[in-house]
């Protein structure tokens, strides 16, 4: 049973336009949201995080949006660039389980963005 | 450059042998982990380390040992592994277990002969 799920295997966007990479999870439990960007042969990178008190964190090129009554959460990113890219991963954790900080992964979504 | 170095990158071994994974994390974090990810599958926690006890342990088989002698050093210790073992194991550490980014290696890729 995947708790966290990312339903787009892949997703091709055209450079200087917005990527919008989706996920959905099922543990109501959740309340600490990750992305994370994996580029071949490497490690996943982290991106940007929000807590469940929050719907929208943003850093630079980078937002998420968090709709808990949904339970989805989304990456925005704007303006698209060719070094983007890569796999993409949402993860989530639940703080009120046991604390060890385990992350649940999504398959994640590979982004193409077209020059 | 993330902080956390895995050796070696690449691991080639029959299923009688024994061999190791190293972690090392320069990042002064407490907490270490390590996730395996199979082909086509999600990432998946195996064990979790918080100031070098450890925490989590993902229902993982005996085959798997895990070590860390510090909060800075995590091994993955491998003996009479399975074909179907064969994955990318990714360490990951972060300041604290709880809303606080993981931050990852490069990985391990263990191919099982």
């Amino acid at each position: 049973d995947q708790q966290v799920k990312q339903n787009s295997p892949s997703l091709s966007v055209q450079e200087g336009r917005i990527s919008i990479l989706n996920c959905d999870y099922t543990n109501s439990m959740f309340d600490y949201f990750l992305w994370y960007k994996k580029y071949p042969a490497e490690g996943p990178t982290f991106l940007i995080s929000i807590s469940s008190i929050k719907d929208k964190n943003e850093d630079g090129r980078f937002t998420v949006f968090l709709n808990k009554s949904a339970k989805h959460l989304s990456l925005h990113i704007v303006p698209s660039q060719p070094g983007d890219s890569a796999v993409y991963f949402c993860a989530a954790s639940a703080r009120s389980s046991s604390n060890t900080g385990k992350l649940i992964f999504g398959q994640g979504t590979t982004l193409q963005v077209k020059p | 450059e993330t902080g956390v170095t895995q050796t070696p990158r690449h691991l080639v071994m029959g299923m009688t042998n024994k061999k190791s994974l190293k972690c090392e994390q320069h990042l002064g974090h407490n907490a270490m982990y390590w996730y395996k990810q199979s082909a086509k599958k999600p990432l998946e926690l195996m064990f979790v380390y918080n100031f070098k006890e450890q925490t989590e342990n993902n229902s993982v088989p005996s085959r798997f040992s895990p070590e860390c002698p510090n909060s800075s050093h995590l091994f993955l210790h491998l003996h009479t592994l399975q074909p179907e073992d064969s994955a990318l194991y990714l360490c990951a550490s972060s300041q604290e277990t709880t809303d606080r980014p993981q931050h990852f290696g490069d990985g391990t890729r263990l191919s099982i002969l």
